[in-house]
């Protein structure tokens, strides 16, 4: 298995209240992606990195913030939190473009 | 701009039918890459395979098998004899080469699909 690690695995907060999620990753890949999926929805992309400090937005990137300060660790941002934002968030990595997306284990986010 | 189309939403079969999940895509590139994934009921999301613009050989593994036609943009995925375990949500995608950063990897809206026993 790709050495994805996603933390915190389950959190529940309040709306209004910042959170960060973490990807840590141990396979020195070059893009990392952070998707959020709902129903209905399938999984739609945040943001995504094609390398350290180089971030880019993807299709549903307002109130969310990405950091990438170290090949390993590509950080998640809600910087006030909304119930809309309540979802299932994947990070994915990836060695190449013509390689596949692996993908951790997720984090269940609850707004109240 | 790519597309990835997975026309049925939800599929029922019993134990040990065969069921083929149709994938059909759009691009406009002459190189590009397909990858078909798997979501079980725990919620991970595995990946399966991947495919070559430029490969048209048909692959089977074990039960699994894909078809792979460029003249119909489509990379469908057969299970043969399932089983309850095969129970999930399978993911069709589609990467291309020309000017991707990273960002051109579109996921199709997948399909559910339940083995019943």
């Amino acid at each position: 298995d790709a050495g994805i690690t996603q933390s915190p695995r389950h959190k529940v907060t309040e709306t209004g209240t910042p959170v960060t999620l973490r990807c840590h990753q141990t396979e020195n890949h070059r893009y990392m992606y952070w998707y959020r999926q709902d129903p209905g929805h399938g999984l739609r992309l945040i943001h995504y990195s094609y390398g350290v400090k180089d971030t880019d937005k993807g299709e549903v990137s307002d109130g969310y913030s990405v950091s990438r300060s170290k090949t390993e660790d590509f950080l998640l941002t809600l910087e006030s939190a909304t119930s809309s934002q309540t979802s299932v968030y994947f990070c994915a990595i990836r060695a190449a473009i013509n390689q596949p997306q692996h993908f951790g284990d997720g984090t269940r986010l609850s707004i109240l | 701009a790519q597309k990835v189309t997975q026309a049925q939403t939800e599929i029922s079969v019993v134990e040990k039918e065969d069921v083929t999940l149709d994938c059909v895509y759009e691009t406009r590139d002459t190189t590009y890459y397909l990858f078909w994934y798997k979501q079980p009921p725990s919620g991970e999301l595995v990946f399966l395979i991947r495919r070559n613009s430029f490969d048209e050989q048909n692959e089977i593994s074990g039960r699994y098998s894909w078809n792979f036609q460029k003249s119909t943009s489509s990379f469908n995925f057969t299970i043969t004899a399932s089983q309850v375990v095969d129970s999930a949500v399978y993911f069709c995608a589609l990467s291309e080469a020309l000017g991707n950063y990273g960002q051109n990897f579109v996921f199709g809206p997948g399909t559910r699909l339940s083995v019943l026993p």
